[in-house]
């Protein structure tokens, strides 16, 4: 119930290609769901996250999809960049982020 | 405005001590999270601080536990240290428990 899936485990792209990464989630309780990108050797940094009372966020190049009915949402990174390479995690609470649950990562990798 | 400053950045101990982590929210900040991230996985919840009140606990034995001072600053602190308590430990703080958590850069620790 409190788990939050996400996949891919890892993705390699092209520079000015679309990075897409998907998350799942079970507890109907979450009201909260940010994205973090975390560079190695450093802490998660907060991307850009959603309430579910909208089906899309986007600032700049990324863009939130949220689908309430399917429990899902995902992360699309526009014309992506070899500087956007870093871990991207997922992350859903209740109570507006008083505890997050954070997916696994996705290592995402862009080529030049 | 400062950002949140964890210390030390690494350290090692050796099974069944005990250690202190310390972490300073950022300004304007009375709510801090710590969350133990291992190698590889996204960081999981141990425990948040409220004005100075534990508000909130992950899956984590007492020997896990923590402190929050008047300055909002937090400590982290481990007793009977084991092998799979090496991880990163994550610190982050938030303005009254909302969202938008800004995480610090996080302490090494590796039990030996």
């Amino acid at each position: 119930q409190q788990q939050v899936k996400q996949s891919p485990q890892s993705l390699i792209v092209q520079k000015g290609g679309i990075s897409i990464i998907n998350c799942a989630y079970e507890n109907t309780a979450f009201d909260y769901f940010p994205w973090y990108q975390q560079f190695p050797g450093k802490g998660p940094a907060l991307l850009i996250a959603i309430r579910p009372d909208v089906s899309e966020k986007k600032e700049g190049r990324f863009t939130i999809s949220f689908n309430k009915s399917a429990k899902q949402f995902s992360l699309h990174i526009m014309d992506s960049q070899p500087g956007d390479s870093a871990t991207y995690f997922c992350a859903a609470s209740d109570n507006y982020g008083q505890n997050f649950v954070f997916g696994p990562g996705t290592r995402l990798s862009v080529l030049p | 405005e400062t950002g949140v400053t964890q210390s030390p950045t690494h350290l090692i101990k050796t099974r069944g001590q005990q250690v202190t982590l310390r972490c300073s929210s950022q300004s304007g900040h009375n709510t801090v999270s710590w969350y133990q991230q291992a190698l590889g996985q996204g960081p999981q919840f141990i425990f948040q601080y409220y004005r100075e009140e534990e508000n909130g606990r992950g899956n984590f034995p007492p020997r896990f536990s923590g402190l929050q001072f008047p300055n909002y600053s937090s400590e982290l602190n481990v007793n009977a240290l084991e092998l799979d308590d090496s991880a990163l430990y994550l610190c982050a703080s938030s303005s009254d428990r909302v969202g938008g958590y800004t995480f610090g850069s996080g302490t090494r620790l590796t039990v030996v």
